[in-house]
């Protein structure tokens, strides 16, 4: 079962930034926090992943509480194409360890 | 540079019948996972292949087996097939065990339909 509790869905209008909150209260010392996004017809896409300090890349923001319990993707400017299905997820550090994904949150960019 | 590419796009079956997907990983990723997506759900893990074996498997009956040949590419084959089956079936690639954790890349799936 997965360990992360996300909003069902979320709207956010165009060229405004969208946070996606994520709840892994039982999250391990070794276990990462993972962000994958899957646009409607395909297969999912790896946004971003942290420990516990903050973590940014072309694509997104991600921050984690110092408790680590819960996590905040951001996308500083959300666009049309942002639209999709985002899967917040806990992972142990493996390149190839399993992914357990939950339901996601459906995000509705509104132009 | 291919991504991960899955064939075939969309597959029709009926119940009982037997079906292979195939997956070809993206260049030098050796290491091929499958997973399963039911409509509203997220992906649940299959198994992964990496060497030609099976080496970690999810909570899917003998019925899902697969294959891996020494290209890296794999199959996933389903036998007597349920209408429960139905479903996006995705293949991911990564490298293995280079003592980094990798992402895995998604090819973009068959969806397979079970009447």
């Amino acid at each position: 079962d997965a360990k992360t509790t996300q909003p069902t869905s979320m709207d956010c209008a165009e060229g405004r930034a969208a946070n996606l909150p994520c709840n892994h209260s039982t999250i391990s010392g070794n276990e990462y926090v993972y962000w994958y996004r899957q646009i409607h017809s395909q297969g999912p896409q790896y946004i971003i992943h942290g420990l516990k300090n903050n973590e940014t890349n072309e694509m997104a923001s991600l921050i984690i509480t110092e408790d680590r319990k819960s996590s905040t993707l951001i996308l500083p400017h959300a666009t049309l194409r942002d639209t999709a299905v985002y899967y917040c997820i806990v992972r142990v550090y493996s390149g190839n360890t399993p992914l357990v994904f939950g339901k996601g949150t459906r995000l509705s960019v509104i132009a | 540079d291919a991504g991960v590419t899955q064939s075939p796009t969309h597959l029709i079956k009926t119940r009982g019948q037997q079906v292979t997907l195939r997956c070809s990983p993206k260049s030098g990723h050796d290491t091929v996972s499958w997973y399963q997506q039911a409509l509203g759900q997220g992906p649940q893990f299959i198994f992964q292949y990496y060497e030609e074996e099976e080496r970690q498997r999810g909570n899917f009956p003998d019925r899902f087996s697969g294959h891996q040949f020494p290209n890296y590419s794999s199959e996933l084959n389903v036998n007597a097939l349920l209408l429960g089956d139905s479903a996006l079936y995705l293949c991911a690639s990564s490298p293995f065990g280079q003592g980094n954790s990798y992402e895995q890349y998604f090819g973009p799936g068959t969806r397979l339909t079970v009447t």
